[in-house]
């Protein structure tokens, strides 16, 4: 257990919706990380959340926000999804090391 | 973009046996590390070898690391069918350590015949 939780662990829902994902990091790691991993681009870096505030941005698709409120979790949404936003959602925190949750498996339809 | 790039893609091994899996990457690195999955959870963090170390070991792990041929093998020893799993290589830019800058290969698939 790498104490990083996230939820849903499964949703499918359907193209032109939107859905959060909810991501609580490890007890005192106050960074917050989200990839998307898919069989076709792989393990893809999203944002970067310190604390708050933004710090980084990957290929994140402006239909894609995050955020991270001050009792540290963090939410990833996603609107008007597509076929292709089928993925892996992934959220890390990190302290010393980089710890995965175990993702959420989003499937649209 | 720089991109770690596992080979082989998947690999099928006798329990015993030792594992050898490579990544290359393309520009300049702070570390490198090394992350299994088993099917369909999460990433586990591996080890994390710096830019100025060569070689690191962890129980049964060995990995070593060339900057000048910018590539590095995960060697997994006396395998166990419990190894089977996909890894990845993560290569970061970034002196910070955080996971901004790590980019990640589309893994090594093994799997451990019992």
């Amino acid at each position: 257990d790498s104490g990083v939780t996230q939820t849903p662990k499964h949703l499918i829902t359907a193209t032109g919706q939107r859905v959060t994902l909810r991501c609580s990091p490890r007890s005192g790691d106050l960074s917050v990380y989200w990839y998307q991993q898919s069989l076709d681009q792989g393990l893809q870096f999203l944002i970067h959340y310190y604390n708050g505030e933004e710090r980084a941005k990957g290929n994140i698709l402006e239909r894609f926000s995050a955020q991270q409120f001050p009792d540290l979790h963090s939410e990833l949404n996603l609107s008007s999804l597509e076929l292709g936003d089928s993925a892996l959602y992934f959220c890390a925190s990190s302290g010393n090391t980089i710890y995965f949750g175990e993702g959420s498996w989003l499937t649209v339809v | 973009s720089q991109q770690g790039e596992e080979d082989p893609q998947a690999l099928s091994i006798q329990e015993g046996e030792n594992a050898t899996m490579n990544c290359s990457y393309k520009t300049s690195i702070n570390n490198l590390q090394w992350y299994r999955q088993n099917s369909g959870r999460g990433l586990v963090h591996l080890i994390l070898i710096r830019s100025n170390e060569r070689e690191k070991h962890s129980g049964r792990l060995r990995v070593t690391l060339d900057t000048s041929k910018k590539s590095s093998s995960l060697l997994i020893t006396a395998s166990r069918a419990a190894d089977t799993a996909s890894y990845f290589c993560a290569t970061d830019a970034y002196s910070g350590g955080g996971a901004d800058g790590l980019t990640f290969g589309k893994g090594t698939h093994l799997i451990i015949q019992p």
